[in-house]
């Protein structure tokens, strides 16, 4: 059983337009929400996480939106660029362990 | 700083060969992951390390070992390779205080395949 889930495959946005990620977790346990983001051919590289105790954080472009009673989670990204275009996972952990979805692949259109 | 470092970049087994996925990294780390990535499954906790000396399974353990002598290296091994090994490998790493919730760097991975 999924333990959390990205139920969009693929996302596709024009520059300059809001893009929004989405997540769903089911272990309430869970106290830190992580968003990476993967380029073709390299390792996934850290964007941006927010503690069980905030329920929104913000780094530039990107902000991580987090409703506990829900668990779900969501990355906006505004205003979309092209160099964008990436393949996103969200990740949530505990002490030890981080669980990944399976991955939204965005792509950023001109 | 290298980062983390990952040998090798590709390699192509044999089934029932063995071999070691090298991980290394030089940030002093006291966590360190290996996951595997395939086509549509995201990436899977294979082992991690919380320290050096302890090591402990991950969502998808079977048919790897890993041991950590150091705080730099952390190897995988595959003791006899299957088909079902035909997978990216990724190996990462965090600082550690007492929960993983900072981020991880992540190698370049390895793509490996299991004729």
């Amino acid at each position: 059983d999924q333990q959390v889930k990205q139920n969009s495959p693929s996302l596709s946005v024009q520059e300059g337009r809001i893009s929004i990620l989405n997540c769903d977790y089911t272990n309430s346990m869970f106290d830190y929400f992580l968003w990476y983001k993967k380029y073709p051919a390299e390792g996934p590289t850290f964007l941006i996480s927010i503690s069980s105790i905030k329920d929104k954080n913000e780094d530039g472009r990107f902000t991580v939106f987090l409703n506990k009673s829900a668990k779900h989670l969501s990355l906006h990204i505004v205003p979309s660029q092209p160099g964008d275009s990436a393949v996103y996972f969200c990740a949530v952990g505990g002490s030890e362990k981080l669980v990944f979805g399976k991955g939204t692949k965005l792509t950023v259109n001109p | 700083n290298a980062g983390v470092t990952q040998t090798p970049k590709f390699q192509v087994l044999k089934t029932g060969q063995s071999m070691t996925l090298q991980c290394a990294q030089d940030m002093n780390h006291e966590y360190m992951s290996w996951y595997r990535q395939d086509p549509g499954m995201g990436l899977r906790l294979i082992h991690y390390s919380v320290g050096a000396g302890i090591t402990d399974q991950g969502e998808v353990p079977n048919g790897y070992n890993v041991s950590r002598s150091t705080t730099e290296d952390f190897p995988l091994r595959l003791l006899s390779a299957a088909p079902s090994q035909t997978s990216v490998y990724f190996c990462a790493s965090s600082y550690f205080r007492g929960y993983i919730g900072n981020e991880q760097f992540f190698g370049p991975g390895t793509r490996l395949t299991v004729l």
